[in-house]
C-alpha cells in the first residue's frame, strides 16, 4: 500500500512566521506535488518535482518555495505565513517519469495564519 | 471557462438510486482521466480510472466521450456510504500534471 504521510494534521501560525511543511511518501515514487484546497475552488497546484532537487512551479507558486533533497521527501515551505495562506495544503505522489499517473495524497495538513 | 468543470450539486438521493455525474475539460488532447473520491475532511482517493472505451467497476461505470470533451460517472443502487464529493480528474496534455475539477457533492439519505 502507498503511503504519502505529511509532518502535521493541525497547524496554527502568526502572520509574518516562516512555516514548514513536510511530506514523506514510501514508494520510491519519482513524481511529488503539492496543493492547496480552498472552498469552491478545489486544488490547485503550488508546486511539483520529478526527481531530487529538481522542482517546478505549479499555477500558484507566489509566496511559497520548495525543497525535495531526498526522494521521498517534498517540503513546502511559507516564507512569511499570510492570512490568504490559511487553507487545506494536500502532498500527493505518483510513480514514474514521463507517465501521467494515479497520484496518491497524504492526510493533509489544515495550515490556520492568524 | 474553468478547464475542468463539475455541477458543484448538491446532489441528495435515496438509498438505491442511480445517480450520474458530468465533467467537461477543454483540453481537446487530454489523455488521461480519472474520478476521485473526497470523504469530508479527508484526502481524495482514486476511485477509478476512465478508460476510451467505458469501463466499470462493481456499481460504478465512467465513460468518456472525446468527441464533446465530458467524462461521466454513473452509481447503480446507492448506498449510504457513497456519500462523498466525487472529484473529476483530467492530464489537460502536461506530462505528469493532472487537474482537478472542484467536485460534485453526493448525499445519499435513508
Amino acid at each position: 500500500d502507498v503511503k504519502v504521510t505529511q509532518s502535521s494534521r493541525y497547524l496554527v501560525k502568526r502572520t509574518g512566521e516562516k512555516v514548514f511543511l513536510e511530506c514523506v511518501q514510501d514508494m520510491d515514487h519519482e513524481n511529488m506535488f503539492w496543493y492547496r484546497q480552498d472552498p469552491g475552488l478545489g486544488l490547485r497546484l503550488i508546486y511539483f518535482s520529478y526527481d531530487v532537487k529538481m522542482k517546478e512551479k505549479g499555477d500558484i507558486p507566489e509566496g511559497y518555495s520548495v525543497s525535495r533533497e531526498k526522494k521521498e521527501r517534498f517540503s513546502l515551505i511559507l516564507e512569511s505565513a499570510s492570512t490568504n495562506q490559511t487553507s487545506m495544503y494536500l502532498c500527493a505522489s505518483s510513480y514514474g517519469r514521463g507517465v501521467v499517473d494515479t497520484q496518491y495524497f497524504g492526510p493533509g495538513t489544515r495550515l490556520t495564519v492568524l | 471557462r474553468k478547464e475542468v468543470e463539475q455541477d458543484p450539486g448538491p446532489f441528495n438521493v435515496p438509498e438505491g438510486a442511480t445517480v450520474a455525474f458530468n465533467c467537461t475539460y477543454s483540453n481537446s488532447a487530454s489523455q488521461s482521466f480519472f474520478w476521485y473520491r473526497q470523504d469530508c475532511r479527508k484526502e481524495p482517493k482514486l476511485l477509478m480510472s476512465v478508460y476510451s472505451s467505458g469501463n466499470e467497476d462493481g456499481r460504478f461505470t465512467a465513460q468518456l466521450n472525446r468527441a464533446s470533451q465530458y467524462i461521466s460517472l454513473l452509481i447503480r443502487d446507492s448506498k449510504l456510504s457513497d456519500s462523498a464529493t466525487y472529484l473529476c480528474v483530467v492530464n489537460l496534455g502536461s506530462a505528469r500534471q493532472l487537474t482537478f475539477g472542484s467536485g460534485t457533492q453526493l448525499t445519499v439519505l435513508p
